[in-house]
């Protein structure tokens, strides 16, 4: 199954600024999901990151807060801009790996004070 | 409202014990349900899949259960261990609908 290398691991920000996480996946995937997961609450998807196409956004969640970039096939950029203390969550990215499901990213745990 | 529903949302039992978690969905169309580990820190690991037309399916320590009728799905772990200690969640993949999870702790 494929690898994710996600980064940071975690970070502590300050409010108003912006972090960029990484994920780099060490085999060509065409979907690339970003999801949050905020302290004792589910995961939520965020949006799905395709290659050459900007990324769908799911219902609550806009391209403004949480741009994406996907430059090719192996790489993908979630940055969460103007952080107040209510984006302190973690953040992970995932790829479908068919029969197998989807394999997730370490995560990055964000704190924003 | 497609819905994903854990139970109990948390539960601590001694190594070596059985225990049994449970997974409501009311989500359609429905094709297949995965459940999940999360350790601590890290990204979710599948654990296995069941697809509409499984009733049972074991992993090692693990078996899942479905009843596609009630829309209830079931995890049992076996002999548990110290290293079981996890959050564990029920995803209905059709709509990447994920449930809260149960955190289990398990306590020598």
């Amino acid at each position: 199954s494929a690898v994710i290398s996600q980064k940071p691991s975690r970070d502590i920000c300050q409010r108003g600024t912006s972090l960029t996480i990484q994920c780099q996946v060490d085999s060509q995937v065409t979907m690339m999901f970003w999801y949050r997961q905020q302290p004792g609450q589910s995961l939520t998807l965020i949006a799905t990151a395709n290659q050459g196409s900007e990324a769908t956004y799911e219902s609550g969640f806009v391209i403004d807060k949480f741009p994406i970039s996907r430059p090719n096939l192996t790489f993908s950029t979630l940055t969460v801009s103007n952080m107040s203390p209510e984006d302190s969550s973690i953040y992970l990215c995932s790829v479908p790996q068919g029969a197998r499901g989807y394999t997730f990213g370490s995560g990055t745990r964000l704190t924003v004070v | 409202k497609n819905q994903v529903e854990q139970s109990p949302q948390s539960l601590i039992i001694l190594e070596g014990k059985n225990c049994t978690l449970q997974c409501n969905y009311t989500v359609s169309p429905f094709s297949n349900l995965r459940w999940y580990k999360q350790d601590t820190g890290r990204g979710p690991v599948s654990l296995t899949i069941m697809t509409f037309s499984e009733n049972t399916k074991s992993n090692g320590r693990y078996t899942a259960t479905l009843d596609a009728d009630t829309k209830q799905s079931s995890l049992h772990i076996t002999a548990s261990q110290l290293s079981d200690s996890a959050s564990y969640i029920c995803v209905v993949v059709d709509k990447l609908i994920f449930g809260t999870g149960t955190r289990l702790q398990v306590f020598p």
